[in-house]
């Protein structure tokens, strides 16, 4: 099956650091990618949808210079928290998609927290 | 963005026991998806449904793509520990993915 690599699985960063976490899409290209927040016991909520190649498309009320998407490649998506506060620790994962494949496989996740 | 709604939201169950699972939505969906996850993990995709009406095993599971295509069902038979978990169905409408709001399933020994 297909398989997305999420890196890194876990960070703690110190408040006001900006954290990278990579979305790598490791066998098969990636059109579309997803970033979704989720906290404890809940949901996974979407934050942005990005193409590769253009802007990612970012849900109401995700601030769009903080959580900051870079899709450059079709198998790399990086999304970078910029001046992480405390209330930025979350879970974050990816998902991928081929195409206009059906079906989307998730990253590991990763957990964030900001002290 | 759209939620879909998943009942129950948790359920304790005997190992051996089967369970069921359902989600439903508001609007129609060409694609069903049904996913798991484990305690800080991402999730995983389980089985997909293309089709209205159609039924569709994985193992132990099989799920069902309601024929008004607003609804899709879980089930798992004889259930084991390591069904533990976070159930998620999803919808996909044009390029977006839409999750439900999840079935907690606890496996009791």
């Amino acid at each position: 099956g297909a398989v997305v690599s999420q890196h890194p699985s876990w960070v703690i960063c110190k408040s006001g650091t900006s954290v990278k976490i990579e979305c790598r899409s490791l066998d098969f290209q990636a059109t579309t990618m997803f970033w979704y927040r989720q906290f404890p016991k809940q949901s996974l909520m979407l934050m942005a949808t990005s193409n590769e190649g253009s802007k990612a498309t970012y849900e109401q009320g995700v601030e769009k210079d903080k959580f900051l998407i870079n899709h450059a490649s079709l198998t790399l998506s990086t999304l970078t928290v910029t001046s992480a506060h405390p209330e930025d620790s979350s879970f974050y994962i990816c998902s991928a998609r081929q195409g206009w494949s059906t079906e989307a496989f998730f990253g590991q996740g990763t957990r964030l927290t900001v002290v | 963005g759209q939620q879909l709604n998943q009942s129950p939201q948790s359920m304790f169950i005997q190992e051996g026991e089967d369970v069921s699972m359902n989600c439903t939505s508001s609007s129609i969906f060409n694609t069903w998806l049904w996913y798991k996850q484990d305690p800080g993990e991402g999730p995983v995709l389980l089985i997909a449904l293309y089709k209205a009406g159609e039924l569709t095993s994985n193992g132990r599971l099989t799920a069902q793509f309601g024929i008004t295509r607003k609804d899709s069902f879980l089930n798992i038979s004889a259930s084991i520990p390591s069904d533990v978990g976070i159930y998620f169905c999803a919808g996909l409408s044009g390029n977006q993915f839409y999750f439900g709001t999840g079935t907690s399933l606890t496996v009791i020994p």
